[in-house]
């Protein structure tokens, strides 16, 4: 069963509106969660984590995300968004008891102008 | 500071020949990671090591192997490449401790025909 699943592949949206990517984990996986961007034709980087405390995170860029343990939920928002937050946005948790991580499938994150 | 560095940056092998990915870091980091990426399945990890001298293997490990004989360096080598192997491979390390960020290189793309 996946443990991480990103709900939409594609999300479009307008410049300067608000965007909601969609992350739920399973009960498998740690409460580490962490989202990754990709750049076209780049590596990973870290947006932000969650690890304990408060349950909404900031990271970079604007983003933010809120864990939600009823919901098993860690969703990713951004208030108003720019051209260059197209990119594809990676969630992910880490297993059980260990420092490796498990990806869900990807949201690919498009903005027209 | 160059981070992780890859090589090479693309790839294109015949089925059946003998490929080595490098992989090489300069931030003294305890863990290290391959992961593969494919459309729709996002990064799945191949193998990992946590420590210098020590391998696991990940999610999908046939057909690959690594080796960890320093901190700074973690090859992948295709025995004998398969079309199923191509894929974007992505290297990355950590500190090595749970819920430390990985860091990524830019990634290898490699064609097997």
């Amino acid at each position: 069963a996946q443990s991480v699943t990103q709900l939409d592949s594609q999300v479009p949206v307008f410049e300067e509106a608000p965007v909601e990517l969609r992350c739920n984990y399973s009960s498998s996986v740690s409460v580490y969660l962490f989202w990754y961007v990709q750049y076209p034709n780049q590596g990973l980087q870290l947006l932000l984590k969650y690890l304990s405390g408060s349950t909404l995170v900031k990271g970079i860029n604007g983003f933010e995300a809120e864990f939600n343990k009823s919901q098993t939920s860690f969703h990713l928002r951004k208030p108003s968004v720019h051209i260059s937050d197209t990119a594809e946005y990676f969630c992910a948790a880490a297993i059980q008891g260990a420092q490796k991580l498990v990806f869900g499938q990807g949201t690919r994150l498009t903005i027209n102008p | 500071i160059a981070g992780i560095t890859q090589a090479p940056t693309s790839q294109i092998l015949a089925a059946g020949r003998r490929m080595t990915l490098r992989c090489t870091q300069d931030m003294r980091h305890n863990a290290m990671y391959w992961y593969r990426q494919d459309l729709g399945l996002g990064l799945r990890l191949i193998h990992y090591s946590n420590t210098a001298g020590t391998t696991g293997k990940g999610e999908v490990p046939d057909g690959y192997s690594v080796s960890r004989a320093n901190t700074d360096d973690f090859p992948l080598t295709l025995a004998s490449a398969v079309p199923s192997q191509t894929s974007v491979y992505f290297c990355a390390s950590s500190e090595g401790r749970i819920g430390d960020t990985q860091y990524f290189g830019p990634g290898t793309r490699l064609t097997v025909l």
